[in-house]
């Protein structure tokens, strides 16, 4: 059964920094490539970057471009999200998606994790 | 990138259908088959319900089904059940920059 976890998730004020991770299991994680989705309260879903299979392709929503960086360990089956220069609009349950595909970044999400709920405020 | 446009809300009664648009341009929904579809219950995670515009993962109804003419795709669920009162979202690929798009997301209310 293929299961996504994450954590990580907290108050944290602005300007600051913050690592989400996602464990992944019932499945051949290093051969997949991984994702995260955003979700404000109350609103809708929201791309915010994805990772190649094995690590060298990563690419990212333009909002968040040059402050987050997406990362995996395929020894340890994690997925992770460093988040620098929080601002408000950051706030936002975090979700871990696998793709469907293996050989491409092009692939829809299939699997989901429960998400992690990241608030900045002061 | 702007996200793709659905309708806020379609609702239908018990056995009828509905039908989800979703709006983007030639650079995301019309230049590409790559549009997924996601079902998401309060409080849940997303489920993936169709993709490449009309494919079923395995364990979805056949009562959902995807279509695309242009710059639009479609979701339409077919003999409505109380379990589909959820909201929906469409995702598109978008190129190889900001590679992904969601639509705005639509509430489905069965009557």
């Amino acid at each position: 059964e293929v299961q996504l976890l994450e954590s990580g998730g907290g108050l944290v004020q602005p300007g600051g920094s913050l690592r989400l991770s996602c464990a992944a299991s019932g499945f051949t994680f290093s051969t997949y490539t991984m994702s995260w989705v955003r979700q404000a309260a109350g609103e809708g879903l929201e791309w915010v970057s994805t990772i190649s299979a094995g690590g060298a392709g990563t690419y990212y929503a333009d909002s968040v471009k040059g402050r987050f960086t997406i990362s995996r360990d395929n020894s340890k089956n994690t997925l992770y999200l460093q988040i620098n220069s929080l601002r408000a609009e950051d706030t936002a349950v975090y979700y871990c998606a696998k793709g469907e595909e293996m050989t491409t970044v092009i692939t829809p999400f299939d699997y989901w994790g429960q998400g992690t709920l990241l608030t900045v405020s002061s | 990138q702007s996200a793709l446009t659905q309708p806020r809300s379609v609702s239908g009664s018990p056995g009828q259908s509905v039908t989800i648009s979703c709006t983007g341009t030639s650079s995301d929904v019309g230049g590409y088959n790559y549009v997924s579809w996601y079902q998401q219950h309060p409080g849940k995670a997303p489920k993936l319900m169709i993709y490449d515009v009309s494919k079923r993962p395995s364990g979805v109804p056949d009562r959902f089904s995807g279509s695309k003419s242009g710059n639009t795709a479609s979701l339409t669920i077919s003999g409505l059940q109380a379990e589909d009162e959820a909201d929906y979202y469409c995702c598109s690929y978008a190129g190889s920059n900001n590679i992904y798009v969601f639509g705005t997301g639509t509430k489905v209310t069965v009557l």
